[in-house]
């Protein structure tokens, strides 16, 4: 069964740093380009960072540009978005979903999320 | 990057159709055909409906459609049944090779 799986969230004060995970499977992950994508509670959706398959090219949302850090271990079938510096505005459900192949923005495959709380 | 804009709510009555506008600049939709629209149900993760304007990802029912005029894509939903009732998401790539998502739609099914 084609999987993503994030791992990570929890409470942390502003401030603080939070490293999600996600972990893939049933599929061939090194051949994809991955996002994160957050949710506020109640709220729309945010993108928030991409990784392509080979790691070459990384972008990120202006709202986390030189506070987060996206990376890949291909080996390990796993994508890693590293949070410092967080805000209360950072409180959200994150996902990592997939990019369908050479079709930018066209998310196929989601996780289940996970929750991000920054408050003291 | 400005949200795209989108209605806050559409509603219809079963069998009907609706249509959902997603309004952006000549620096995201209408510079590129890489649009993608996607449904949410309460509580659950978002799903993919449409991608590059009006492509359905297999098992994606005929009775939704994409389409784009200018600035402003649209997303088609006929034959409108209890299931559509969600939250519907537009997004764009942009000129400065990130993504914006729409600010959303509730679908109300009366």
């Amino acid at each position: 069964e084609v999987q993503l799986v994030e791992s990570g969230g929890g409470l942390v004060k502003p401030g603080g740093s939070l490293r999600l995970s996600c972990a893939a499977s049933g599929f061939s992950f090194s051949a994809y380009s991955i996002n994160w994508v957050r949710q506020a509670p109640g709220k729309g959706l945010e993108w928030v960072s991409s990784i392509s398959s080979s790691s070459s090219f990384i972008y990120y949302a202006d709202s986390v540009k030189g506070r987060f850090t996206i990376s890949r271990d291909n080996a390990k079938n796993s994508l890693s978005l590293l949070m410092n510096s967080l805000r209360a505005e950072d409180t959200a459900v994150y996902y990592c979903a997939r990019v369908i192949l050479g079709a930018t923005g066209a998310f196929d495959v989601w996780g289940q999320g996970t929750m991000v709380t920054v408050s003291s | 990057q400005s949200a795209l804009t989108q209605p806050a709510s559409v509603s219809g009555s079963p069998g009907q159709s609706i249509t959902i506008s997603c309004t952006g600049t000549s620096s995201d939709v209408g510079n590129y055909n890489y649009v993608s629209w996607f449904q949410q149900h309460p509580g659950k993760a978002p799903k993919l409906i449409i991608y590059e304007v009006s492509n359905r990802p297999s098992g994606v029912s005929n009775r939704i459609s994409g389409s784009k005029s200018g600035n402003t894509a649209s997303l088609t939903i006929s034959g409108l049944q209890a299931e559509d009732e969600a939250d519907y998401y537009c997004t764009s790539y942009t000129t400065t090779s990130t993504l914006v998502f729409g600010i959303g739609t509730r679908v109300t099914v009366l």
